[in-house]
């Protein structure tokens, strides 16, 4: 069975700090792989999508960046975190064929 | 631009009565749409799911509906349980789209 992990759980970074999130999945291959923030009170913001290796599209500008440096791990980063990049984050994947997404449990960061 | 909008953020519902949630959209290129389960602190979990092919789809206590000339959908949960509390997304994705839109969520408290 597939499965995707996401860490780490919880962090807590000062201002200005670099930030690191990784994700990866087991059990499949190929997969498309998503980055989504929930800010709090708001719904589910698509951040990045990757339908491959190094293949990265960026749906909002923000100080945030992706990659994928192997099929089934994509990383989340930043180089100077700003408050406003509080928020809970999360990883997904889909089939290529099917649109249901499966999600990660989350990263929730807090920059202080 | 808020191609898919959840317009109640909350709804209270009594238990072993019905709950009714609602989604519009605004993309006619979306043709499939999925509801999810979000409880805090996790990532969403896949309910159900529904074509633009059919009307109605149905699993268990859940049911979706779908009308795609007023570009609305709703999920209804008979009979609601304390379980069900949680906050809710309806999502929609279009022809060879790669990617999930969500709507803002919206927050059901069943109460005993």
């Amino acid at each position: 069975s597939q499965t995707i992990h996401q860490w780490p759980a919880t962090l807590v970074q000062p201002v200005g700090s670099p930030l690191s999130l990784e994700c990866t999945v087991e059990g499949t291959s190929n997969p498309n792989l998503y980055w989504y923030r929930q800010a709090a009170g708001r719904g589910l913001q698509l951040l990045f999508y990757s339908v491959g290796i190094g293949q990265i599209s960026s749906e909002v500008p923000q100080n945030l960046s992706a990659s994928r440096p192997q099929d089934r791990q994509f990383i989340l980063s930043s180089k100077k975190l700003l408050l406003s990049d509080s928020g809970f984050y999360l990883c997904a994947w889909t089939h290529l064929t099917n649109t249901e997404a499966f999600f990660g449990q989350g990263t929730r960061l807090t920059v202080v | 631009d808020q191609q898919v909008k959840q317009n109640s953020p909350s709804l209270s519902v009594q238990e072993g009565r019905i709950s009714i949630l609602n989604c519009d959209y605004t993309n006619s290129m979306f043709d499939y749409f999925l509801w999810y389960k979000k409880y805090p602190a996790e990532g969403p979990t896949f309910l159900i799911s529904i074509s633009s092919i059919k009307d109605k789809n149905e699993d268990g206590r859940f049911t979706v509906f779908l009308n795609k000339s007023a570009k609305h959908l709703s999920l209804h949960i008979v009979p609601s349980q304390p379980g069900d509390s949680a906050v809710y997304f309806c999502a929609a994705s279009g022809q060879g789209a790669q990617k999930l839109v969500f709507g803002q969520g919206t927050r059901l408290t069943i109460n005993p």
